[in-house]
């Protein structure tokens, strides 16, 4: 089966650090570009970060970068997010999402996403 | 970083009735553009990239239009299971960046 499945949410403290893993089965994970998207609760959808089919290049939404670094593990078929400085603006559900073929950087395929609180 | 503008914010229609969303880049697409419908609770699924490719598996009643900086989202003939927000996004930039959403009552 096709599918994307994430892990790592949770509740975490303000300033503190969490790491999302995203288990990808049923295509060839190496081929594709992948990418995180979020949605703040009630709010509209948000890229986060992408990651090249290979690893060699990644892109990051302004809100977010120098602080999540995205990474790949091809031969373990999984993406990960490593978020750090977590504020009260990153309480979202993590999405992790397949892109599409070559430069098609659409998402063709999304998990169920995973809840990050952040509070105190 | 690309501005995606969709329009309008909520729409209201009856079953069977023809629903067009827009959506306005800030800068020119060409038509690297897709098309998100995302149900309460769900996420997002895939109904249209390229402008206006239809992705496998969605209803013939979607279509997508448009090049450049302005495109629209047309649903034929609303069906009661259509309600949901839309979302348009931009894969031009490597910063791909999402519209507001259009949430669509029937």
């Amino acid at each position: 089966e096709v599918q994307l499945l994430e892990s790592g949410g949770g509740l975490v403290q303000p300033g503190g650090s969490l790491r999302l893993s995203c288990a990808a089965s049923g295509f060839t994970f190496v081929d594709y570009a992948m990418s995180w998207a979020r949605q703040a609760p009630g709010k509209g959808l948000e890229w986060v970060s992408a990651i090249s089919s290979g690893g060699h290049s990644t892109f990051y939404a302004d809100s977010v970068k120098g602080r999540f670094t995205i990474s790949r593990d091809n031969s373990e078929n999984i993406v990960f997010l490593h978020m750090t400085g977590l504020t009260a603006g990153d309480t979202a559900v993590y999405y992790c999402v397949k892109e599409g073929p070559s430069t098609h950087y659409y998402f063709d395929l999304w998990g169920r996403g995973t809840l990050v609180t952040v509070s105190s | 970083d690309i501005q995606m503008t969709q329009s309008p914010s909520t729409l209201s229609a009856s079953v069977g009735d023809r629903v067009t969303i827009t959506c306005r880049a800030s800068e020119s697409l060409l038509s690297w553009l897709a098309w998100y419908q995302q149900k309460p609770g769900k996420a997002p699924n895939l109904l249209i990239y390229k402008a206006s490719t239809l992705q496998s598996g969605v209803p013939s009643r979607f279509s997508g239009s448009g090049s450049g900086t302005e495109f629209t989202l047309t649903i034929s003939s609303l069906q009661a299971d259509d309600s949901a927000t839309y979302y348009c996004q931009q894969y031009y930039s490597s910063s791909r960046t999402f519209g507001q959403g259009t949430k669509v009552e029937i």
